[in-house]
């Protein structure tokens, strides 16, 4: 298996722009996660899916931002209208159970001006 | 709440040297501990995962350990290289239902050759 995969790795946007981040999951894995890693607050749990369900959304900051999975095989992570202090490095994970550990994807790092 | 605690916060030794990183945690009712490896730019690379009823667990020159009941966890690493230097991240599973990780601030490494 490629891995957990996310697109773009880089992205340049300007304020107020609408970002769309993408992940396909290692295949066989029933969940999900979506984490931000900032150098003040490290690494944060965003929202996590189970079968493509949303089960943990309070980690989403606000309402700018948005997760679906259509399917079992892609995620989207939305800000719309991106802000300079979302600039991050925003990654994907999945696993395939509890007893199991998570694989992360190489993340895209988000710079919003 | 859980808070992750990894101390030193940063760590500089000679090629060579036997070395051990600290992760402390402040509700023992974890369910598995996991470390992480991140170099610079890049995504999370797991290093080992410790499940509930473990204690230890070993993968080449890398041992971590856990006791839950004094919320510590140690990675040990043996006769470090420069290849070593990266920043170690420690990471708590709240519970078997929810998969859910809370990261330290990590300890970054460098090895000196």
């Amino acid at each position: 298996d490629a891995g957990v995969i996310q697109s773009p790795r880089h992205e340049v946007t300007e304020m107020g722009q609408e970002v769309t981040l993408r992940c396909k999951p290692i295949s066989g894995h029933d969940y999900l996660f979506w984490y931000r890693q900032t150098m003040m607050r490290g690494l944060e749990l965003l929202i996590y899916f189970n079968n493509n369900v949303p089960i943990d959304d309070s980690g989403m900051p606000e309402d700018r931002f948005s997760a679906k999975m259509p399917n079992a095989s892609f995620s989207t992570l939305k800000i719309q209208p991106s802000e300079p202090r979302d600039s991050a490095v925003y990654f994907c994970a999945s696993r395939p159970d509890p007893e199991y550990e998570q694989y992360f994807g190489p993340g895209t790092r988000l710079t919003v001006t | 709440k859980q808070e992750v605690t990894q101390i030193p916060a940063a760590l500089s030794v000679p090629e060579g040297e036997n070395l051990v990183l600290n992760c402390s945690f402040t509700d023992s009712a974890i369910y598995n501990l996991q470390w992480f490896r991140q170099d610079p730019g890049k995504g999370l690379t797991s290093l080992l995962l410790i499940q509930s009823s473990q204690r230890e667990q070993t993968s080449g020159r890398l041992n971590a350990s856990l006791d839950k009941s004094s919320g510590r966890s140690t990675l040990y690493i043996a006769a470090s290289q420069p290849g070593d230097s990266a920043t170690y991240l420690c990471a708590v599973y709240l519970n078997t239902n929810t998969g859910k990780l809370i990261f330290g601030q990590g300890t970054t490494l460098q090895v000196k050759p």
